[in-house]
């Protein structure tokens, strides 16, 4: 069983592009979590999502930033007119269970962006 | 505002048992508490999750008092292996948001 994928592993984007971060969840799981890990800082809660919904997105930035989990494909992040506070590791979990009871979520290895 | 913390840094030698402490004031009733390692340039890694009293598995023991206020990882007969960043993990009492605790940095001596 595959684990939780993400592509790209490391992004390279001038100030003003957009970046697009791609989450592939365990096999089975229906859950799909954000995080943002800044440079030598603890990990910070994004986003939940369901496929085709947006359970909670209190943690993300109101502009810029958005969030899907459509029925068929990968979770994508986008980040449009990247900044350089945008440099982190951004890492997505997944979860076979219904969210409010807190199941073992798995980590993916991260995708790296860096804002030039 | 949910507040989870973990003291910032240890150090302990091969072979000792180490317990890290994270506080966790606002846990919701049917939250569990999740313990997650972390190596440079890696994601985190689950190691143990419970919701009361004691868990064990074949790499960690998890603690958690009658309050569930805090909990306590206990790693025994740590290795240099071992260094890394250690992490809870609990949802925020009435959302579906998760926090992370402030990492705890362990280092393995010889």
């Amino acid at each position: 069983n595959a684990g939780v994928m993400q592509n790209p592993r490391h992004l390279v984007r001038r100030r003003g592009q957009e970046a697009r971060l791609r989450c592939s969840p365990m096999k089975g799981h229906s859950h799909v979590y954000w995080y943002r890990q800044l440079p030598e800082e603890g990990l910070k809660f994004m986003v939940y999502l369901q496929k085709e919904n947006i359970i909670d997105e209190s943690g993300m930035p109101k502009e810029r930033f958005s969030a899907e989990f459509p029925k068929e494909g990968p979770s994508i992040l986008r980040i449009q007119q990247v900044v350089r506070g945008d440099s982190a590791a951004y890492f997505c979990a997944s979860s076979p269970r219904e969210g409010r009871e807190v199941y073992e979520q798995y980590f993916g290895p991260g995708t790296r962006l860096t804002v030039t | 505002l949910a507040k989870t913390t973990q003291p910032i840094s240890m150090d302990s030698y091969e072979g000792q048992e180490v317990n890290i402490t994270c506080s966790h004031n606002n846990i919701a009733t049917n939250d569990y508490i999740t313990w997650y390692q972390q190596f440079p340039s890696q994601g985190p890694r689950f190691i143990i999750q419970g919701y009361k009293t004691k868990v064990t598995n074949e790499v960690a023991s998890l603690f958690i008092p009658a309050d569930r206020k805090s909990s306590t990882l206990s790693l025994p007969r740590v290795s240099l292996s071992d260094t890394a960043v250690y992490y809870c993990l609990v949802g925020e009492g009435g959302t579906y948001k998760y926090i992370f605790g402030t990492g705890t940095r362990l280092k393995v001596l010889a």
